[in-house]
């Protein structure tokens, strides 16, 4: 079974720009969560989609938005990018809401914005 | 605010050695807590503990949590140079604006040989 797959992995963005992310999670899975890890904060949630509705929002600023699509398929698109934008987005996806013992995370988009 | 500390930060050993990492944390509505290992990109999912006092065990590694004294530890005994890795410790918890798990910032394990 493939596992979770992040598209693109790495990106170069200048501030001002905007950019979308892409995840397509596991067969089966309808629940896809994404995180943004940096170095200073950890891993951090932004946010989840469970049947193209979005369940949950960590505490981002309204420049990070997503959305989920019939297949499952979810991307995430940050408007503006600020320098502090640069991370690695990971997304996680699962069977169903709260599984997060069968969560199973994909390689990450590493973003660095110049 | 919830909160998920872990400590040491950084830990350098030699392989054969046996390892805690230890996670304390703060969390209201608590579920459940989680630890993963971070190799390179992807988390990979090690255990889930939702009840204090019952170890969990998967080969050299172990874990354990107490939810009185809100902490759980992390187990690696005769450590190999494949243990290196960051290990995260998240707690799940119902509802809330950061979401359903909230991670701290890891231990970065490496074993030399």
């Amino acid at each position: 079974k493939a596992g979770v797959t992040q598209t693109p992995r790495y990106l170069i963005k200048t501030r001002g720009q905007q950019v979308t992310l892409s995840c397509s999670p596991i067969s089966g899975h309808r629940s896809v969560s994404w995180y943004q890890q940096t170095p200073g904060q950890g891993l951090q949630f932004l946010f989840e989609y469970f049947s193209e509705t979005q369940r949950n929002k960590g505490n981002f600023p309204g420049r990070f938005s997503g959305r989920q699509f019939s297949n499952s398929r979810s991307e995430m698109n940050v408007s503006t990018l600020e320098l502090g934008d640069s991370a690695l987005y990971l997304c996680a996806s699962s069977l169903a809401r709260l599984s997060t013992d069968t969560q199973y995370f994909g390689p990450g988009t590493r973003l660095t914005v110049l | 605010e919830d909160k998920v500390v872990q400590s040491p930060l950084s830990l350098v050993v030699h392989e054969g050695d046996t390892v805690t990492l230890n996670c304390s944390y703060e969390v209201t509505n608590f579920r459940s807590l989680l630890w993963y290992k971070q190799e390179k990109k992807a988390p990979t999912f090690l255990f889930m503990l939702t009840s204090s006092g019952i170890e969990k065990k998967s080969g050299r590694l172990s874990s354990i949590l107490d939810k009185k004294e809100l902490f759980s530890i992390l187990n690696i005994t005769a450590t190999q140079t494949g243990d290196s890795a960051v290990y995260l410790c998240a707690v799940e918890k119902y509802g809330g604006s950061q979401g359903n798990l909230i991670f701290g910032k890891g231990t970065k394990l490496s074993v030399k040989p």
